[in-house]
């Protein structure tokens, strides 16, 4: 089982949908959770930090659920520039501060 | 946020060279540097941690005398290829953790070196 998992994608939206990523974590130590956001051949950047309280920058809202060990990303009335592949990040917090990386899930948005 | 930089931005060589991939914090010292790797339509996956001062400690099936990391300062960490491949063509991505902020445990990444190996 990978250590972080996510949705397979692609995902293919209209303009103005509303798409929810999902994202699993085996390590039960882990610390804190990311949604990075990754465009073709370029470095991730960091979209949101998420919180067990969940939190909500503009049109994007993360979730956290320890006891499911559970992540979500939701994107509402979704933009073209939305598109991109969108990374479940973990970090294990131990002494050595390890991140592990999900698959991504790429997302197109259309006009 | 932190600015992080890499250099060259991508590179080519024959088989069997060596190749030099420079990793900098411009704007705050990182005592700790990640290097990762990602293939086509893959995750980046980590291939060491890079210590200031100290040897880098490499993850599970990354040869430590393929990959060369150096981290003489606080700014600085090089990863150098040695007898690159074509199997070794892929994007390489440093990332630095700013500990002296209040997003202590957010990464900064550079922006990756495309490496092609003929």
């Amino acid at each position: 089982r990978k250590e972080v998992e996510q949705d397979p994608g692609p995902f293919n939206v209209p303009e103005g949908a509303t798409v929810a990523f999902n994202c699993t974590y085996s390590n039960s130590a882990s610390q804190s959770f990311f949604w990075y956001r990754q465009d073709c051949r370029k470095e991730p950047k960091l979209l949101m930090s998420v919180y067990s309280s969940g939190n909500e920058d503009g049109r994007f809202t993360a979730q956290l659920n320890r006891a499911s060990q559970y992540i979500s990303l939701l994107i509402r009335d979704s933009k073209l520039s939305d598109s991109a592949t969108y990374l479940c990040v973990v970090n294990l917090g131990t002494g050595g501060f390890k991140t592990i990386f999900g698959a991504g899930t790429r997302l197109f948005v259309k006009a | 946020g932190a600015v992080v930089s890499q250099h060259p931005s991508w590179v080519i060589c024959k088989s069997g060279t060596s190749v030099k991939i420079e990793c900098r914090s411009l704007d705050f010292q990182a005592t700790t540097m990640f290097w990762y790797r990602q293939f086509p339509k893959q995750s980046l996956m980590l291939m060491a941690t890079s210590n200031e001062g100290s040897k880098a400690t490499y993850e599970q099936g990354v040869e430590k005398d393929k990959f060369l990391i150096n981290h003489a300062s606080l700014t600085l960490s090089t990863l150098t290829v040695t007898s690159a491949h074509p199997e070794d063509s892929s994007f390489y991505i440093c990332s630095a953790r700013s500990t002296g902020t209040p997003g202590g445990n957010e990464q900064f990444f550079g922006p990756g070196t495309r490496l092609t190996v003929l």
